[in-house]
C-alpha cells in the first residue's frame, strides 16, 4: 500500500505557483520522497526527489518539513501543460528490499486554469 | 538516451486472443519493471527483472501473463487468452544499478473487445 496521503484534486491559475501537499507521517529515516506526474494517456514522468533538504531543479522545488512527515511540491509558474496527476511516493532508492519499486497511490489531479 | 520505448502503443484485440508487448529500456539500465494502469487508478506493479532474472511477480500477474527478458536487454509481456478485464495501459520502466531514478515509457494501451 502507498504510504502517502494527497488531496484528490487541486486547481491553480495559470502563471501562479502551484503548491501540492503530501503527508508521509510513517516515513522511515532512509526513505526518500519522490514526485512523479502523469499527463493524460502518457507514462509517469519523474519530477524530483529528496531526503531531508529542500531540492530544486528545472521543473520544480521540493520542500520537506524538518520532521519529514510531510512535503510540498512547488511548480513556481504553472502553465496549462502542467495539468496532470501528481504522485508523491516514498522509496528507498538503493535497496534490494521491498522498497526498491515505486508504489503509486491515486495522486492529486492538478488542473491549471487559464 | 532515447528513453524507455514501448511497442505497440495501442492494441485492440478480440477476447481470447494472445497479445505481446515489447519494452526497450534505457541503454545500460539493468533493472526493468512492468506496471498496469486502469482508468482512474495509479499504476500497479506487475513484475521486476534484474538483468535477465525475474525477481518478483505481483499476485496481479495471473497464469495468463508471462514476462521475459531473454538477454537482459529488451523485455516482452505476453497475455494469453485475453479477457475484457485485461484492458488497461501497460507501462514499462527501467533504472540502473544504483536503484536510483526510475524512468517510465509512454505505455501500451490494450483494449479487449
Amino acid at each position: 500500500d502507498a504510504k502517502t496521503t494527497q488531496p484528490p484534486s487541486m486547481d491553480c491559475a495559470e502563471g501562479r505557483a502551484a503548491n501540492l501537499p503530501c503527508n508521509h507521517s510513517t516515513i522511515s529515516g532512509n526513505e526518500y520522497v519522490y514526485w512523479y506526474r502523469q499527463i493524460h494517456s502518457q507514462g509517469p514522468q519523474y519530477i524530483i526527489h529528496g531526503l531531508k533538504n529542500n531540492e530544486t531543479n528545472e521543473m520544480a522545488s521540493l520542500i520537506i518539513t524538518e520532521d519529514r512527515k510531510s512535503s510540498t511540491l512547488i511548480l513556481p509558474h504553472a502553465t496549462l501543460r502542467d495539468t496532470a496527476v501528481y504522485y508523491c511516493i516514498v522509496r528507498v532508492p538503493n535497496s534490494g528490499g521491498s522498497n526498491y519499486k515505486l508504489t503509486f497511490g491515486k495522486g492529486t489531479l492538478l488542473t491549471v486554469n487559464p | 538516451d532515447t528513453g524507455v520505448s514501448q511497442n505497440p502503443r495501442h492494441k485492440i484485440t478480440k477476447r481470447g486472443q494472445n497479445v505481446t508487448f515489447r519494452c526497450d529500456p534505457i541503454s545500460e539500465h539493468n533493472r526493468l519493471y512492468w506496471y498496469r494502469q486502469t482508468l482512474g487508478q495509479g499504476p500497479e506493479f506487475l513484475t521486476y527483472f534484474q538483468n535477465e532474472a525475474q525477481l518478483e511477480k505481483s499476485r496481479l500477474l495471473s497464469d495468463r501473463f508471462s514476462a521475459e527478458r531473454p538477454k537482459g536487454s529488451f523485455s516482452t509481456l505476453e497475455i494469453q487468452r485475453t479477457e475484457q478485464g485485461d484492458s488497461a495501459m501497460y507501462l514499462c520502466a527501467s533504472t540502473d544499478t544504483g536503484y536510483s531514478t526510475i524512468y517510465f515509457g509512454e505505455g501500451s494501451w490494450l483494449t479487449v473487445v
